[in-house]
């Protein structure tokens, strides 16, 4: 009974091409977010989004954005995609900003 | 925003012996700071958190101490054991979740 979920688990594409990557909670939590992990494991915030705010880390090209049909999902698209994009990719949700996040398994992103 | 500061970055003990890893933040209103462990090629999973209205937490051999006054926070891995062996990540939440660099932990048996 997953609780955060993700797809794909793997992702491996041109440069220039635009992807997406879809994740869903079952955890009924109201906050999720999107973190890159590069390949020396620095872990970063991309969004964290709830129903009534996006905040978006000042450093996120605007190649990326997140998604939200509902509370349950929150996808990242991102467009034109450049070598610096491969990483690691993982979403996450929580009650609210303050308390455990629950990760999902990841997509590994790599750009060729 | 806030920044966190984490050391050391890697960090290799004998089983049994106790582990250390120390973070430091900016943001003076922060007030969550979880601690996560992280597999190898495995999620995230949170393994102890602390409040800003608490200053010691304490959950078997895991151990985290909070001082404001610093801004600094402490993660203690007493009796270690080679499972203990994963990348530790401190955070902070403060506008939003700010994470360490991270330590990689290696327990020797």
């Amino acid at each position: 009974d997953t609780a955060v979920s993700q797809t794909p688990k793997y992702l491996v594409t041109q440069m220039g091409n635009d992807k997406s990557i879809k994740c869903e909670q079952n955890l009924g939590h109201d906050t999720m977010y999107w973190y890159k992990q590069d390949s020396k494991k620095f872990l970063k915030i991309m969004f964290s989004y709830n129903n009534k705010e996006l905040i978006i880390n000042e450093t996120v090209p605007n190649r990326f954005s997140p998604k939200s049909p509902d509370k349950a999902h929150l996808n990242l698209h991102i467009n034109s995609l450049e070598l610096g994009d491969s990483a690691v990719y993982f979403c996450a949700s929580s009650q609210d900003e303050v308390n455990e996040q629950f990760f999902g398994p990841g997509t590994r992103l790599t750009v060729l | 925003g806030e920044n966190v500061e984490q050391h050391p970055s890697t960090l290799s003990v004998q089983e049994g012996d106790s582990a250390v890893i120390k973070c430091t933040y900016s943001d003076s209103a922060s007030n969550y700071f979880p601690w996560y462990k992280q597999e190898l090629g495995k999620r995230p999973q949170l393994i102890i958190d602390i409040r800003s209205n608490v200053g010691e937490k304490k959950d078997q051999r895991i151990a985290v101490t909070l001082n404001k006054t610093a801004k600094h926070f402490s993660l203690h891995i007493t009796e270690t054991q080679p499972e203990d062996s994963a990348v530790y990540f401190c955070a902070a939440r403060g506008y939003d979740m700010r994470f360490g660099a991270g330590t990689r932990l290696t327990v020797k048996p």
